[in-house]
């Protein structure tokens, strides 16, 4: 039972370079959500999607983009990476009306230099 | 969204119990009082949660006063492992729910 999984676990970027997180959970979970969490903070609501085919704006979704691919895959996309997005970026899931818990991924340590 | 407030950092002896506040005064009746723990280099896991009446599971308990402006995760016998930032979080129904970190309380379990 995987849970949630992100992929890359670490990754070094160039400014101004792109790529895409990836985050994929198996528990067959309707939302789906990305946070950031810079050294020493709690984390930050990036993007979240309540269900497929839906996404919404958090706390802090400026440089960023999201994909709800399909139920299992929510992916978030930095365009033009810049140092302020160095952190580490956690994905998390949960299912339905009742408000139960989320579950969380490792995590993907992201460096912009 | 309403916001909780909580001590910054907390220690306690091993195998003692631990009883980790916060306070939520702007809480509206339908916002569910969520615990989250993060250890060091995890993700978030969750601990407890509650509306109004005091919860337990095999993690911990969760006393929620009543008059719903604050409530405290109580560990009942914390051990080394226990060491880690404890968030606490007000979130209600709204399409889903989000959750909101806070910086939460850091921990510390002294052997």
């Amino acid at each position: 039972n995987a849970g949630v999984t992100q992929t890359p676990k670490f990754q070094v970027l160039k400014t101004g370079q792109s790529m895409t997180l990836q985050c994929a959970q198996d528990m067959n979970h309707n939302s789906m959500y990305w946070y950031r969490q810079d050294p020493g903070m709690g984390l930050r609501l990036i993007y979240y999607s309540a269900s497929e085919g839906t996404t919404d704006k958090g706390e802090v979704p400026n440089g960023y983009n999201v994909s709800r691919l399909n139920k299992r895959e929510f992916s978030l996309r930095l365009e033009s990476a810049a140092p302020s997005q160095t952190s580490v970026y956690f994905c998390a899931s949960r299912q339905g009306r009742e408000a139960t818990e989320a579950f969380f991924g490792q995590g993907t340590r992201l460096t912009v230099v | 969204d309403a916001k909780t407030t909580q001590p910054n950092s907390m220690e306690s002896n091993e195998e003692e119990p631990v009883h980790l506040p916060c306070n939520h005064s702007t809480i509206s009746g339908t916002d569910y009082i969520h615990w989250y723990r993060q250890l060091p280099s995890q993700g978030p896991e969750y601990v407890i949660h509650g509306l109004t009446s005091n919860v337990n599971n095999r993690m911990a308990s969760l006393a929620i006063a009543e008059d719903r402006k604050s409530s405290t995760l109580i560990l009942h016998r914390a051990t080394l492992r226990d060491a880690a930032v404890y968030y606490c979080i007000l979130t209600r129904f709204s399409g889903t729910y989000k959750y909101i970190f806070g910086t939460g309380t850091r921990l510390k379990v002294l052997a």
